[in-house]
């Protein structure tokens, strides 16, 4: 069975980068039939698409995100990352791996999320 | 980008009760509309894909119906485990867009 593990630091400081993982275990992270995507809910608010990443290494960022953050993967780890740089209060959320159907278009599954908090 | 709107933002409701939600997109999204529960302190979990379709292990009380920019969400007798907020999704193009939610309270 797929499983996703979020890591990575609870706290960040405002205008530095927020850098975190997404562990996949129990199936290929190299398949051809899906992508990997990050997704973010700020305390008590909706979910928010922040990007994905397919095999092929083609990323599809968020519109207002876009200008400072990168998805990348490392196969050889069985990991996705995500890097947001300057960050600021309104970064605070839950952040979310999640497994990208093609043919479904759909999240599924999630990994269980990791809160990150922005603060100076 | 495509906006998402969902409705009722919260509803109240009674054990047994049939609940609809709606979703609304922006433009035509065909059949690309996920619905998905999410509990308290838990990640999102899958429950239609496709507009209609049922994701396996979902209880068939859940359902789905919809194309082009108008959607449904059923649940056809409400259990307690069913107390939730719903979010719809659109898979339709990049950027994905999620609609607001909807909170199911217990009446």
């Amino acid at each position: 069975q797929l499983q996703l593990q979020e890591s990575g630091p609870g706290l960040v400081k405002t205008s530095e980068t927020l850098s975190l993982t997404c562990t996949v275990s129990g199936g290929s992270i190299s398949s051809t039939d899906y992508s990997w995507g990050w997704i973010r809910q700020p305390p008590g608010k909706g979910l928010e698409w922040i990007g994905n990443i397919n095999h092929r290494g083609d990323t599809f960022y968020s519109l207002s995100l876009k200008s400072r953050i990168t998805i990348s993967v490392d196969t050889s780890r069985s990991q996705v990352s995500l890097n947001l740089n300057s960050v600021t209060a309104t970064d605070t959320a839950v952040y979310y791996c999640a497994r990208w159907s093609d043919s479904l278009g759909s999240f599924d599954p999630w990994g269980q999320g990791t809160l990150v908090t922005v603060s100076s | 980008d495509i906006q998402m709107t969902q409705s009722p933002s919260s509803v109240s409701a009674s054990v047994g009760d049939r609940v609809t939600i709606t979703c609304r997109a922006s433009q035509d999204i065909s059949t690309w509309l996920l619905w998905y529960q999410q509990k308290p302190g838990k990640a999102p979990n899958l429950l239609i894909f496709l507009a209609s379709h049922l994701q396996s292990g979902v209880p068939s009380r859940f359902s789905g119906s919809g194309s082009g920019t108008d959607f449904t969400l059923t649940i056809s007798s409400l259990q307690p485990e069913d107390f939730a907020i719903y979010y719809c999704q659109q898979a339709k193009s990049f950027p994905l867009t999620f609609g607001g939610g909807t909170k199911v309270e217990i009446k």
